[in-house]
């Protein structure tokens, strides 16, 4: 079955380190995303990609870093200078590039935590 | 500075009843508006709604955008307890810049007693 596949489930983050989130999709879409999920707010965009090697800012982009190196993939790395990282994180993707009227597919998530 | 607005946050209600999920938007150059149901943890996609006043259904499951009043509702009739989730409802936009956007509400929680 095709779609999004976010691993691990469950993360837990010491201070000062970084930490790297996996998102894997074979649905062949051009585009994916990067939301975080916090209790009481909307999801919000922290980054996208439209295309292999290319990746753009959304609006909470600092503390975190991508790749996209392969179609199939869009990992995010939470790096030590995002302050407060305990968040829900979903992956998405789109079939092609954003246009406003795109439906999004959605990975399991992962749960990040800081101990 | 856009929003997206859902109301009520949470809602409880019995198996069989009939419930009302509320959004309204101040968006610039909306594009589209989107109803996504989560449970436990992956959205996935429900409604696209462009124009007004043209409802659209699955099911039980309904929705409408009035986008004079910057509005849409989505109706679940005869509730199942599977239909406890968080609902989320979505605005996609045109961007100064040139690009586009989604923008989220904060959702709104269901659960419905057996």
């Amino acid at each position: 079955d095709g779609g999004i596949t976010q691993s691990p489930k469950y993360l837990f983050r010491k201070e000062g380190q970084n930490v790297t989130l996996s998102c894997e999709q074979n649905l062949n879409h051009d585009a994916m995303y990067w939301y975080r999920q916090d209790p009481g707010q909307g999801l919000r965009l922290i980054y996208y990609s439209q295309i292999v090697n290319d990746f753009q800012k959304g609006d909470i982009a600092e503390g975190y870093s991508v790749s996209r190196e392969k179609k199939e993939s869009f990992p995010l790395t939470v790096t030590s200078a995002q302050k407060n990282p305990t968040a829900f994180y979903l992956c998405a993707s789109t079939p092609d590039r954003p246009t406003g009227f795109e439906k999004l597919f959605f990975g399991s998530g992962t749960q990040l935590s800081v101990l | 500075e856009d929003k997206v607005v859902q109301s009520p946050l949470s809602l409880v209600v019995h198996e069989g009843d009939t419930v009302t999920l509320n959004c309204s938007y101040e968006v610039t150059n909306f594009r589209s508006l989107l109803w996504y149901k989560q449970e436990k943890k992956a959205p996935t996609f429900l409604f696209m709604l462009t124009s007004s006043g043209i409802e659209k259904k699955s099911g039980r499951l309904s929705s409408i955008l009035d986008k004079k009043e910057l509005f849409s509702i989505l109706n679940i009739t005869a509730t199942q307890t599977g239909d406890s989730a968080v609902y989320l409802c979505a605005v996609g936009k045109l961007q100064g810049t040139g690009g586009f956007k989604t923008i989220f509400g904060a959702g709104t929680r269901l659960f419905v007693k057996a």
